[in-house]
């Protein structure tokens, strides 16, 4: 079981809301990445960083912005929320060598009406 | 970025047969790996092969590459209701470690 958590896990919400996406892991990794995904669909990469104070646009683009002020927080926040944002969004951590393998939280599934 | 492609979509069998799902991608590589995913929940790492493998074993999966044809298969032998799930494979092009997932096969284990 990985020590990657996320919260909430479920969260309705209505159009227009600001929202932050909560991800944290305790496994000491300094990569850290946000994945969008879609029911049935591939992941897409919207955002990552390789440490503290560094935060990378995706190959998706995404209206949301991330922050990573800690080693072990990556949040995710939406400014203004749009039904379009209606998706799951699954955090994940690596290490930077060694075991390239990513780790998962358990995923925020979020539902803007 | 690599787009691993997996196929067959989607595949029903009974427990106790094997299930075989392929993966193939467009650029070179640094390693391939496979993951599993069950409803609604986050992915789970099963297996890592690297670009100089061919072969590669654990419990019951077994995963080869061809990276002459680009393409990666994943067997499950002997399976159990438990294998329900989604697999994907993620291609890492190597140096930065961002993976490029695949669209995933759906596996049905029939009790």
């Amino acid at each position: 079981e990985a020590d990657i958590y996320q919260t909430p896990r479920y969260l309705v919400i209505g159009t227009g809301k600001k929202i932050t996406l909560e991800c944290s892991q305790t496994m000491g990794h300094d990569k850290m990445y946000w994945y969008q995904q879609d029911p049935g669909m591939e992941l897409h990469l919207i955002h990552y960083s390789y440490g503290v104070n560094s935060t990378e646009k995706g190959d998706l683009s995404s209206e949301s912005t991330v922050s990573r002020i800690r080693t072990e927080h990556f949040p995710l926040t939406l400014e203004s929320a749009r039904p379009s944002h209606t998706s799951q969004y699954l955090c994940a951590s690596s290490r930077w060598t060694g075991r390239p393998e990513q780790f998962f939280g358990p995923g925020t599934r979020l539902t803007v009406l | 970025s690599q787009q691993g492609e997996e196929d067959p979509q989607a595949l029903s069998i009974q427990e106790g047969e094997n299930a075989t799902m392929n993966c193939s991608y467009k650029t070179s590589i640094n390693n391939l790996q496979w993951y599993r995913q069950n409803s609604g929940r986050g992915l789970v790492h099963l297996i890592l092969i690297r670009s100089n493998e061919r072969e590669k074993h654990s419990g019951r999966l077994r995963v080869t590459l061809d990276t002459s044809k680009k393409s990666s298969s994943l067997l499950i032998t002997a399976s159990r209701a438990a294998d329900t799930a989604s697999y994907f494979c993620a291609t890492d092009g190597g140096g930065n470690n961002r993976l490029a997932f695949g669209k995933g096969n759906q596996v049905v284990v029939i009790p």
